[in-house]
C-alpha cells in the first residue's frame, strides 16, 4: 500500500521569503516521488521526480527536494518565492508493483509582495 | 509537439444526460488514467487502464464507464447516475511498467457543470 501526506493545506510566504512544502509518504517498497505544480484551470506539470538515484533532487524553476527515507519525507524547497511560484503543489509516490500513482491532496502557495 | 489532449474544456451537462470527455495522447504510453479534482480534496482516481482493451475501477468508479479501444484515447463518460458530477477532470498517461519511475503526463484537464 502507498500514501501521500501533504502537511497544511495552504502556505503563505513573502516574495523572497524561503518556500517549503512538506510531503510525507508511506510505501512498503522503496517508491518513486513526484512533485507536482499545478496553475489555474490547467492540468499538472512535472518540478521533479526521485526514481533512487540522488537523494537531493533538481528540479525546474528552482525547486528542489530531499528524499530523507528515515523520516518517509519528500519535502519541497526553494530558497526565494516569487509571485509566478503561487500555484496548488502536488506530491506523489508509485511504489513497486502499483500501476497507480497516489497523489497528496495538494498544497496551495500563496506569495505577497 | 506530443502530449494529451483533453475535449472540451467546458462541458454543461443537464440533469440525467450522459455526456463524455474525450483523451488523446500521441506519447506511444500503455497506461491511462482519469482523475477527478474538487477544491480541497486533491486527485481521486476513477478509472486507469494498463493496455488495450483493459482497464480497473479507481476508488470513485460509480456513475463512470471508460472503455480502451485504442492505445491512444481514454474517453470518460459520466452517466446520469453519477450524482454530483460538477468538478474538473484531468485524464493522464505513463509508458513503462508499475517498476518504473517514468513520468506521468497530464492533460489540460475539463471541466464539467450540472446546469
Amino acid at each position: 500500500a502507498q500514501s501521500v501526506t501533504q502537511l497544511g493545506s495552504h502556505v503563505s510566504v513573502s516574495e523572497g521569503a524561503l518556500v517549503l512544502l512538506r510531503c510525507n509518504y508511506s510505501s512498503s517498497v522503496p517508491p518513486y516521488l513526484f512533485w507536482y505544480v499545478q496553475y489555474p484551470n490547467q492540468g499538472l506539470q512535472l518540478l521533479l521526480k526521485y526514481t533512487s538515484a540522488a537523494t537531493l533532487v533538481k528540479g525546474i524553476n528552482g525547486f528542489e527536494a530531499e528524499f530523507k527515507k528515515s523520516e518517509t519525507s519528500f519535502h519541497l524547497t526553494k530558497p526565494s518565492a516569487h509571485m509566478r511560484d503561487a500555484a496548488e503543489y502536488f506530491c506523489a509516490v508509485r511504489g513497486g508493483g502499483s500501476y497507480i500513482p497516489t497523489f497528496g491532496r495538494g498544497t496551495s502557495l500563496i506569495v505577497h509582495p | 509537439d506530443g502530449g494529451i489532449t483533453q475535449s472540451p474544456k467546458y462541458l454543461f451537462r443537464k440533469e440525467g444526460q450522459n455526456v463524455t470527455l474525450s483523451c488523446e495522447q500521441n506519447l506511444n504510453h500503455d497506461a491511462m488514467y482519469w482523475y477527478r479534482q474538487d477544491p480541497g480534496q486533491g486527485l481521486r482516481l476513477i478509472y486507469y487502464s494498463q493496455i488495450v482493451n483493459d482497464f480497473q475501477k479507481g476508488d470513485i468508479a460509480e456513475g463512470y464507464s471508460v472503455s480502451r479501444e485504442k492505445k491512444e484515447s481514454f474517453p470518460l463518460t459520466v452517466t446520469s447516475a453519477q450524482k454530483n458530477p460538477t468538478a474538473f477532470y484531468l485524464c493522464a498517461s505513463t509508458a513503462g511498467t508499475a517498476k518504473s519511475g517514468n513520468t506521468i503526463y497530464f492533460g489540460e484537464g475539463s471541466w464539467l457543470t450540472v446546469v
